[in-house]
């Protein structure tokens, strides 16, 4: 079935370090990938997303390239701030002929970034 | 546009209590979900709902059940907790399938059973 597989954290970084969060996924067809953050204390919400390969979803600075060759969709951000401290989901969701009403997320990558 | 709201925020149960945990969403979406969060897990579905009346399992069904009586609303329901069921629970909304469709979460609410 499909899967998703992103890296292992706590991730800890100095303000304005370089962030990549990799990502991997398996599915059939064509699946729409997203990522996702958690502020502490609340629920997930959308950080961006990519619908199709090459597609590049980008937000707050953050950027993901849909790589169907790798089946990559790394999470970077050039410069990051304390404020960027979260649990960041990488997800699929597959299309309307393959169950695309239900997402699947990767287990969750804490990142924490020191002033 | 209040988005998806949960109710409770936070309860504590003993073993063997009931309780049922309230989703609600205004933005009109047909698929509405409930989740588990645990340290490490990532979330896990436990159900799901594609439309109004509508429910089927997910990834982690036992020991919960739901009910979809009105297309806002989606109730999860534990007849009998146990504390293997202390978790965080969210429930997300999305609209229909056939688009990149996100999902968009509630707050969720901390479940504790002693």
């Amino acid at each position: 079935g499909d899967s998703v597989t992103q890296m292992e954290g706590p991730v800890t970084l100095s303000e304005e370090a370089f962030l990549t969060i990799n990502c991997t996924y398996t599915a059939t067809g064509y699946p729409s990938l997203f990522w996702y953050v958690q502020y502490p204390g609340e629920g997930l919400q959308l950080l961006l997303k990519a619908t199709k390969a090459d597609d590049k979803g980008s937000n707050k600075g953050f950027e993901a390239t849909y790589r169907k060759e790798t089946t990559s969709f790394h999470l970077e951000k050039g410069s990051v701030q304390v404020s960027d401290s979260a649990v960041y989901f990488c997800a699929l969701r597959g299309g309307p002929y393959t169950g695309g009403f239900k997402t699947i997320f990767g287990a969750g990558t804490r990142l924490f970034v020191k002033a | 546009n209040a988005g998806v709201t949960q109710t409770p925020k936070f309860r504590v149960l003993k073993t063997g209590q009931s309780m049922t945990l309230l989703c609600a969403q205004d933005m009109n979406h047909e698929y509405m979900y409930w989740y588990r969060q645990d340290p490490g897990m990532g979330l896990r579905l436990i159900h799901y709902s594609v439309g109004e009346g509508t429910t089927a399992k997910g990834e982690v069904p036992d020991g919960y059940n739901v009910s979809r009586l009105k297309k806002q609303n989606f109730l999860l329901g534990l007849e009998s907790a146990a504390p293997s069921q202390t978790s965080v629970y969210f429930c997300a909304s999305s609209p229909l399938a056939g688009g990149p469709h996100e999902q968009f979460f509630g707050p969720g609410t901390r479940l504790t059973v002693l």
